[in-house]
């Protein structure tokens, strides 16, 4: 499996700002994903990073808020703006990498963002 | 609807016994596959076994199989000779196909606690 390595691990922000999420994999993928843990719950899927287009987002995610950008096929950024405690959770990144019969996803340690 | 079940939020197992996590699954496609992942304490999502819905034998991965009962719809998870390190989350997980993507949908969790 692949080492996904996700910046920052942590961080305590002011409700209005802006947070940009990095996640950096060590081999080529075919697909990766932006997921939302808020506390307490499963795994929601924010969006699917395509490279070099728009990413697809899910229902009740919208661009505006969660822009990403996937420049090339090992780094991906997803970016929530204007935050309000509502969004406090944990963000995954995951990749399914080249190759992989099961498609099987591989998580990176997550991001855990507080809203104050 | 697609959709997955986990009925058990909550489990104990008494240390070196084994421990059944059930996880029930409705789709309407012919192809798509099965998985189990581990969050511990440190959030961290932990792969653990992938069972293809064409598969004619349970996956097997060490201390954990996957009891897959296709037309029951049901994909269990059997931890055996459970440790103390086993406490965690545990979700199942199936792909399935979504226009041009294929995403993961999740059940809700079962936490595990294992006694000493």
């Amino acid at each position: 499996s692949a080492v996904i390595s996700q910046k920052p691990s942590r961080d305590i922000c002011q409700r209005g700002t802006s947070l940009t999420i990095q996640c950096q994999v060590d081999s080529q993928v075919t697909m990766m994903f932006w997921y939302r843990q808020q506390p307490g719950q499963s795994l929601t899927l924010i969006a699917t990073a395509n490279q070099g287009s728009e990413a697809t987002y899910e229902s009740g995610f919208v661009i505006d808020k969660f822009p990403i950008s996937r420049p090339n096929l090992t780094f991906s950024t997803l970016t929530v703006s204007n935050m309000s405690p509502e969004d406090s959770s944990i963000y995954l990144c995951s990749v399914v990498t080249v190759g992989a019969v099961s498609e099987t996803q591989y998580f990176g340690p997550g991001t855990r963002l507080l809203v104050l | 609807a697609q959709k997955i079940t986990q009925t058990q939020p909550g489990m104990f197992v008494q240390e070196k016994e084994a421990v059944t996590l059930d996880c029930t699954y409705d789709t309407s496609d012919q192809s798509y596959g099965l998985f189990w992942y581990k969050q511990p304490s440190s959030g961290e999502m932990i792969f653990l076994i992938y069972q293809g819905s064409y598969d004619e034998q349970n996956a097997t991965e060490g201390r954990y199989s996957l009891n897959f009962q296709k037309a029951r719809k049901s994909a269990n998870l059997v931890i055996s000779a459970s440790q103390l390190g086993d406490s965690a989350m545990y979700f199942c997980a199936m792909r399935i196909n979504a226009g041009n993507n294929r995403k993961l949908i999740w059940g809700l969790g079962t936490s595990l606690a294992v006694n000493p």
